[in-house]
């Protein structure tokens, strides 16, 4: 156990839908990143936060969007969702000055 | 560029030593992450090379040559829990940390 944590687990949904992933960091960690992993492609880096500010943006589409709040937490908003958005989504969190990341268990996002 | 290259699948027997290689480009490097993942589940953290030279954790070993763009990941007296997806990423985020992961290699041990 990561010490990060996910809801939901899965998730279904149809397309066009719109829905929020959380992530909760390990205890004391600052700094949270979302990942994209499809099974055509490795993971892949979404964005970075670190206290409550956006720090680093990879590769994410404009339909997608994420947030820190002030408790740490973060949340990623999926929105006008299509089949090919179906994947699993990990959040991972690390600490000041320290470069390793931790991983969620990850929500499994089907879209139908 | 940050492209990195690892082969897209082992196998290899219970008990044995593998070796899993993995190439990236140089410019803008700091640093070369390793992690597990078994199917379906988050990846974990193996080991994290910043310097040229062999780590030894246990029966997992990373090996780093900054002026080469090479790394690999050495398991020993290898288990059927060890079979799972290696992942190599490269830490190019300087202030950022972001990680760039190649598509991993999955690890078949057999008996």
């Amino acid at each position: 156990d990561s010490g990060v944590t996910q809801t939901p687990k899965h998730l279904i949904t149809a397309t066009g839908q719109r829905v929020t992933l959380r992530c909760s960091p390990r205890s004391g960690d600052l700094s949270v990143y979302w990942y994209q992993q499809s099974l055509d492609q490795g993971l892949q880096f979404l964005i970075q936060y670190y206290n409550g500010e956006e720090r680093a943006k990879g590769n994410i589409l404009e339909r997608f969007s994420a947030q820190q709040f002030p408790d740490l937490h973060s949340e990623l908003n999926l929105s006008s969702l299509e089949l090919g958005d179906s994947a699993l989504y990990f959040c991972a969190s690390s600490a000041t000055r320290e470069e390793t990341q931790y991983f969620g268990p990850g929500t499994r996002l089907l879209v139908l | 560029g940050q492209n990195i290259d690892q082969p897209t699948e082992m196998t290899a027997t219970e008990g044995a030593i593998v070796q899993i290689n993995c190439t990236y480009q140089t410019s803008g490097f700091n640093g070369l992450f390793w992690y597990q993942q078994h199917a379906g589940e988050a990846p974990t953290f193996l080991s994290y090379n910043v310097l040229d030279g062999l780590e030894e954790k246990g029966r997992f070993s990373s090996f780093l040559s900054r002026s080469k763009g090479y790394s690999y990941l050495l398991l020993k007296e290898l288990q059927m829990k060890d079979s799972a997806s290696y992942l190599c990423a490269d830490n190019y985020g300087g202030a950022t940390n972001k990680l760039i992961f190649g598509t991993g290699t999955l690890l078949a041990v057999q008996p």
